[in-house]
């Protein structure tokens, strides 16, 4: 199976700071990278897929990018809503396969 | 707008079987230019893929669950389900129904919508 790790695991930021996130694939994945927000009790929500496909509705601070094993999601200008948890996933072959997460904390 | 809607039973014994329907309202359950899947949570813990089902009932499977999963489509009433057997408190777990997309174009799968989910717990 594909792992793949994200970092941090979690992350302290405030309102309209800059944020990475980083998702490492344990062997290439070309660009079948996609990246969801959870917020507590939710389901998760496609917010970028194939890297950096951003999906209709979803803010243009959101941004996506990378290709091999290493990929990133930014979200500039962080608002009070963006506060949750982030999940990549990669779709290059089964079993898809999902990084463990990164909490975005104030 | 699509929306699924999870249900079952949210207590199972072990060694017992699993059985989940999603109930699809918004589009059509036959539409050919997606699929439907099932994923998974545990408490406080990340996300689990399941398996995917085409609505001819084609199916691909997480191997680490494929012994012990069924999945299954009901056009006429708009439904699809899973089945997991020989259950452990390993499979207790928030499960998630989900449209999956396919691009061609960018060759990539992806889940959107979700259910809302729903908790099973596996206890005698």
């Amino acid at each position: 199976d594909i792992q793949m790790t994200q970092s941090p695991s979690s992350l302290s930021a405030s309102v309209g700071d800059r944020v990475t996130i980083t998702c490492r694939a344990s062997q290439s994945i070309s660009s079948h990278l996609n990246w969801y927000q959870q917020k507590p009790g939710i389901a998760p929500k496609i917010l970028i897929c194939a890297s950096s496909s951003l999906q209709s509705g979803v803010p243009s601070r959101f941004s996506g990018s990378g290709s091999g094993t290493g990929f990133t999601l930014t979200i500039s200008n962080l608002q009070p809503e963006d506060f949750a948890t982030y999940y990549c996933q990669q779709s290059y072959t089964t079993p898809w396969t999902f990084g463990q997460g990164t909490k975005v904390e104030i | 707008q699509l929306q699924l809607q999870e249900s079952g039973p949210g207590l199972v014994k072990p060694s017992e079987t699993l059985s989940l329907t999603c109930t699809v309202s918004g589009d059509s359950i036959s539409n050919t230019d997606y699929y439907w899947g099932w994923i998974r949570q545990p408490p406080e813990k990340g996300l689990e893929w399941i398996g995917t089902i085409y609505n001819s009932g084609n199916t691909f499977y997480n191997p680490s669950l494929k012994s012990r999963v069924t999945m299954s489509v009901d056009t006429s009433k708009k439904q699809f389900s899973l089945i997991l057997s020989s259950v452990t408190a390993a499979d207790t777990a928030v499960y998630y129904c989900s449209r999956v997309w396919y691009s061609s174009s960018l060759d990539v799968w992806w889940f959107d919508p979700w259910g809302r989910g729903t908790l099973v717990t596996v206890s005698s």
